[in-house]
């Protein structure tokens, strides 16, 4: 099993609509949690940092639900430039590395 | 302010010769890492720079190595390269925050091994 697996998509959406989808992740001693966003043959963006309270950032919004051990994200009013790949980044604290989920392919169409 | 940049962005080599790869963080950032994204695969864990020491590494064999300078920028070596060596390579920093800080990551060096 993955360390932090992500349904890969891709979610067809279309322009206006909200879209949302899920990140699990096996290992519960994960402390930090982040989205990254990435184009196609770009570097990652981090989009935002997932916080236990869940947190918005205009229409992003993040949740974590640690007893389940997964973390989602929601858009609200897509975008044609909300297309692209979200990648579910979790750090176990130890080491300090990230562990990248396979990432989630956004389309927003008109 | 700058972000994280890296130098070749596109390099070419042959099996079994060595690769030298380049990256300044952020200014103010003393912690860099190293990825690896290969065509078709997520992004993998290769190496942990702070303070100019190793903190971690990934799975990854010992021909992949680094190293980081005073000026905390570093260079990712990799020796013996072998067809699956191609890929994209990304740097990212973070502050020293302290463990669990957000890494900003450069657009990275595209590696082809022919």
């Amino acid at each position: 099993r993955k360390e932090v697996e992500q349904d890969p998509g891709p979610f067809n959406v279309p322009e206006g609509a909200t879209v949302a989808f899920n990140c699990t992740y096996s290992n519960s001693a994960s402390q930090s949690f982040f989205w990254y966003r990435q184009d196609c043959r770009k570097e990652p963006k981090l989009l935002m940092s997932v916080y236990s309270s869940g947190n918005e950032d205009g229409r992003f919004t993040a949740q974590l639900n640690r007893a389940s051990q997964y973390i989602s994200l929601l858009i609200r009013d897509s975008k044609l430039s909300d297309s692209a790949t979200y990648l579910c980044v979790v750090n176990r604290g130890a080491g300090n590395k990230l562990t990248f989920g396979g990432g989630t392919r956004v389309l927003v169409k008109p | 302010e700058a972000g994280v940049t890296q130098s070749p962005t596109h390099l070419i080599k042959t099996r079994g010769q060595q690769a030298t790869l380049r990256c300044s963080p952020i200014s103010g950032h003393t912690s860099v890492y190293w990825y690896q994204q290969a065509l078709g695969l997520g992004l993998q864990f290769l190496l942990w720079y702070d303070e100019g020491e190793e903190r971690n590494r990934g799975n990854f064999p010992p021909r992949f190595s680094g190293r980081q300078f005073p000026n905390y920028s570093s260079e990712l070596n990799v020796n013996a390269l072998e067809l699956e060596d191609s890929a994209l390579y990304l740097c990212a920093s973070s502050s020293p925050a302290g463990g669990l800080s957000e890494q900003y990551f450069g657009p990275g060096t595209r590696l082809t091994v022919t």
